[in-house]
Order: structure tokens, then sequence, then C-alpha cells
């Protein structure tokens, strides 16, 4: 079947201190995957994502490449500011249109 | 502006009793979603449509309906066979048929049983 697995965290950085969150996933045919984030009391926003292997997603400083030989999808952030602290869920969707969401990481980001 | 309305965005209801979770998207998108959120276990897929009056069940549809009469409307049921009703759902939309298209978000309903 379908899953992903993150990291869960919480997760607590200083300010402008180095970000990975590891997600690995298990999927039939070859999904697309995501990272969202998630505010206090709101919905998901889209934060990157990539559609096949070795390809690049990019958002805000985020990072995270699409590594089909680890079945991983690892995001990064050189350096992280007090207004990154948040839920962060990786994401994979089939090619029937299934959406299946990590666990979610919680990031705190202190001064 | 287009997106996807939740409503309402706390609503309370007695044990035993049905409750029905509003969710409208004016982005012509296919594709629909339910899930629940729970705190630390992320987000769980209840059913999901691609398209009018068809639907598939998630990881955890037992005590929760669904219909889809429009391509707007993605109604849930939560019924009272639903152990553990009290949790925030969030509905979503993508693009049908297009795997690399991300889902967007409503702003979520929170429900609590009393």
């Amino acid at each position: 079947g379908n899953s992903v697995t993150q990291m869960e965290g919480p997760v607590t950085l200083s300010e402008e201190a180095f970000l990975t969150i590891n997600c690995t996933y298990t999927a039939t045919g070859y999904p697309s995957l995501f990272w969202y984030v998630q505010y206090p009391g709101e919905g998901l926003q889209l934060l990157l994502k990539a559609t096949k292997a070795d390809d690049k997603g990019s958002n805000k400083g985020f990072e995270a490449t699409y590594r089909k030989e680890t079945t991983s999808f690892h995001l990064e952030k050189g350096s992280v500011q007090v207004s990154d602290s948040a839920v962060y869920f990786c994401a994979l969707k089939t090619s029937y249109d299934k959406v299946i969401f990590g666990p979610g990481t919680s990031l705190s980001v202190i001064p | 502006d287009g997106g996807i309305t939740q409503s309402p965005k706390y609503l309370f209801r007695k044990e035993g009793q049905n409750v029905t979770l509003s969710c409208e998207q004016n982005l012509n998108h296919d594709a629909m979603y339910w899930y629940r959120q729970d705190p630390g276990q992320g987000l769980r897929l209840i059913y999901y449509s691609q398209i009018v009056n068809d639907f598939q069940k998630g990881d955890i549809a037992e005590g929760y309906s669904v219909s889809r009469e429009k391509k707007e409307s993605f109604p849930l049921t939560v019924t009272s066979a639903q152990k553990n009703p009290t949790a925030f759902y969030l509905c979503a939309s993508s693009i049908r048929g297009q795997g690399n298209t991300e889902a967007f978000f409503g702003q979520g309903t929170r429900l609590t049983v009393v």
C-alpha cells in the first residue's frame, strides 16, 4: 500500500540553525511528493513539490529532492526563522488522485 | 477569489446525533477529499471523490458517509456510529488525473461532541 513516514518531533531549534525533517515513502507506481505547512488553527498550505525522480522543489528557502533510490523527500532549510514555527507534513499523491500524508512534524524556532 | 469554504468553523453536537460538515469549492476541481486530524496523528483520509456521483473509502471511513451530487460540493456526515468523532476535519480538492498537482485545503471545521 501507500504510506508516508516522517520524523515526528517536536523539533526545537534556535534562530538561524539548519533544519532537516526526514520523510520516506512507500508507494506503488511513481507518486508526486509534497511538503505542506500548517499554522495553528488553519488548513494546510503547499510549501513545495517534486513530481519525478531527482526533481528538487524549493520555496521560501526550503528545499527537498525526490530520491527514488532511497524513497525519500527530506525537507531542509539553511537558516530557520521564528516565523517558520509550524507543523510540516510530507505527502504523496498517486496517479489515481489519492493523497496520503505523514504524521506531521512540529517545529518551534526560538529567538 | 477561488478557494475552498468549510462551514461552520466550530460545531458542537450531542452524542448520538448525526452531523453534516459542509465543503464547497469554486476551483473547478474534480477531485475532493475529507481528512480527520487528531493531535499527534497527522491527517487521515476518510473519503475521497474523483468525480461527481463517485467516491472511495479512505483509511478511516467507518462511521462516516459522503455524497457528491455536485462538482462544487462534498458534504461529510459524521454518524452516531463514529466512536470518537471529536476532531478537526479538513476538506481539500485537486485537479483530477494529474498526479503532479497539489491539493488545496479549506480552513477546517472543529467538531466537538459532548
